[in-house]
């Protein structure tokens, strides 16, 4: 009853280092979805794969990169990391339907020095 | 374009007061719209969710909301607040259907409750 998996749950980068955050889902969704938490801003979406082999721009992608290695894992690769990249990252997946929820991950506390 | 707007940052009530959470939304054609609620340092829960069915939504935990197309409103409300209530609630909304969702949220308001 894993639903959405985040690796790593928190970590320290310094400036231009880079790092992948790990993203798997096991509920058979077609649709995943890398977001940022700040404080005051809700989530703004970074990145998504509406199904397997896709993936699209969201609001905020700048600075970041995606993977859809296949139709269970989504990862979000920062080249180099800055500052203002400090943030909570969630990871969901859906169902693909507009009525479909998303179903969320636990979350990556990243702090980049 | 779509968007959310959540009056009220923080929110705080008194144990067994109504807790009314306000949500606004803009949408040029029919939405779907979302109430998540994000303990500390946890996800996203659904707590219910509008999709066209029924204006007036029943969710977990004793929550419920009523959509009001005339005043593109989604408001989140609870009879009697608990302690464990207490949380960051998200309004969401997609204009889309088919394929996939794209959700926009609202800035979240902070729900206190005191004893």
């Amino acid at each position: 009853n894993a639903g959405v998996t985040q690796t790593p749950k928190f970590q320290v980068l310094k400036t231009g280092q880079s790092m992948t955050l790990q993203c798997a889902q096991d509920m058979n969704h077609n649709s995943m979805y890398w977001y940022r938490q700040d404080p005051g801003m809700g989530l703004r979406l970074i990145y998504y794969s509406a199904s397997e082999g896709t993936t699209d721009k969201g609001e905020v992608p700048n600075g970041y990169n995606v993977s859809r290695l296949n139709k269970r894992e989504f990862s979000l690769r920062l080249e180099s990391a800055a500052p203002s990249q400090t943030s909570v990252y969630f990871c969901a997946s859906s169902g693909g339907d507009g009525h479909q929820p998303q179903h969320f991950g636990d979350g990556t506390r990243l702090s980049i020095l | 374009a779509q968007s959310v707007t959540q009056l009220g940052s923080h929110v705080s009530v008194s144990e067994g007061a109504l807790v009314l959470l306000r949500c606004n939304y803009s949408s040029s054609v029919p939405p779907y719209l979302f109430w998540y609620v994000q303990y500390p340092n946890q996800g996203l829960q659904l707590l219910l969710k509008y999709t066209s069915a029924a204006t007036l939504v029943k969710g977990i935990n004793g929550f419920e909301a009523e959509f009001k197309k005339s005043e593109t409103s989604f408001h989140l409300t609870k009879p009697s607040a608990h302690m464990s209530d207490a949380a960051e609630y998200f309004c969401a909304v997609t204009p889309f259907s088919g394929g996939y969702n794209k959700l926009i949220f609202g800035a979240g308001t902070r729900l206190a409750v005191h004893p």
